[in-house]
């Protein structure tokens, strides 16, 4: 199994809805990563997990949590977003930090 | 600071017309530099992976090269599903494995 899959493809939510995004890898990866991305712009990197333990966060507003159940999930927990947060969100996961990074699908988000 | 920069930001291509992406970078210790494809509200697809000055790496219609400032995606005899936006990202030394990424070149393969 060489992808990650990410759930739902689409999430609509309102300001006041608590909402996560999941994302799954079965390559033995150690390292898994959320990003941001807006439209026509390059993906920004929110959160790094290596060997389970968030190793950078690049000062993400804390209405985004990011969690690692365990080596092959990842979750992010959304909470009273702004509209402005309206992207599409990546995960990724390599084989440590440092090595090439898998992508999945990601998941539309539209904060209304 | 680490920057990498790409060009041209849009390339209009006839099918069969061969071409060049640019991926120029100014890094404090170069790691790794990957090469990566994206179509329109999807995830990037994972391409190439270049470590040294002089390292080829082919797949395909795409080859990409890489020297100590810069790397090419040469893309050789294009057809229309190699419409995509391509994104460089360089891993510097000082950036924890973190990767820095280039704005991308959208590129329209015409038939």
């Amino acid at each position: 199994d060489t992808e990650v899959t990410q759930t739902p493809k689409h999430l609509v939510m309102g300001m006041t809805n608590k909402k996560s995004l999941k994302c799954e890898q079965h390559m033995g990866h150690r390292a898994m990563y959320w990003y941001k991305q807006k439209a026509k712009k390059p993906p920004e990197l929110m959160f790094v997990y290596s060997y389970e333990k968030l190793s950078i966060n690049e000062s993400v507003p804390s209405r985004f949590s990011p969690e690692c159940p365990n080596s092959s999930l990842l979750n992010l927990h959304l909470h009273a977003l702004q509209p402005e947060d309206s992207a599409l969100y990546l995960c990724a996961s390599s084989q440590v930090r440092g090595t090439e990074q898998f992508f999945g699908p990601g998941t539309r988000l539209t904060v209304l | 600071e680490d920057q990498v920069t790409q060009s041209p930001e849009a390339l209009r291509l006839q099918e069969g017309e061969s071409s060049s992406l640019n991926c120029s970078y100014t890094v404090s210790g170069l790691r790794g530099l990957f090469w990566y494809r994206q179509d329109p509200g999807k995830g990037p697809e994972f391409l190439f992976t270049l470590y040294s000055a002089g390292e080829e790496k082919e797949k395909e219609r795409l080859k990409a090269t890489l020297t100590k400032k810069e790397s090419f995606l040469h893309i050789t005899a294009p057809k229309p599903e190699d419409s995509a936006t391509y994104l460089c990202a360089v891993q510097a030394g000082g950036s924890q494995g973190n990767l820095i990424f280039g704005k991308g070149t959208k590129l329209s393969v015409k038939p």
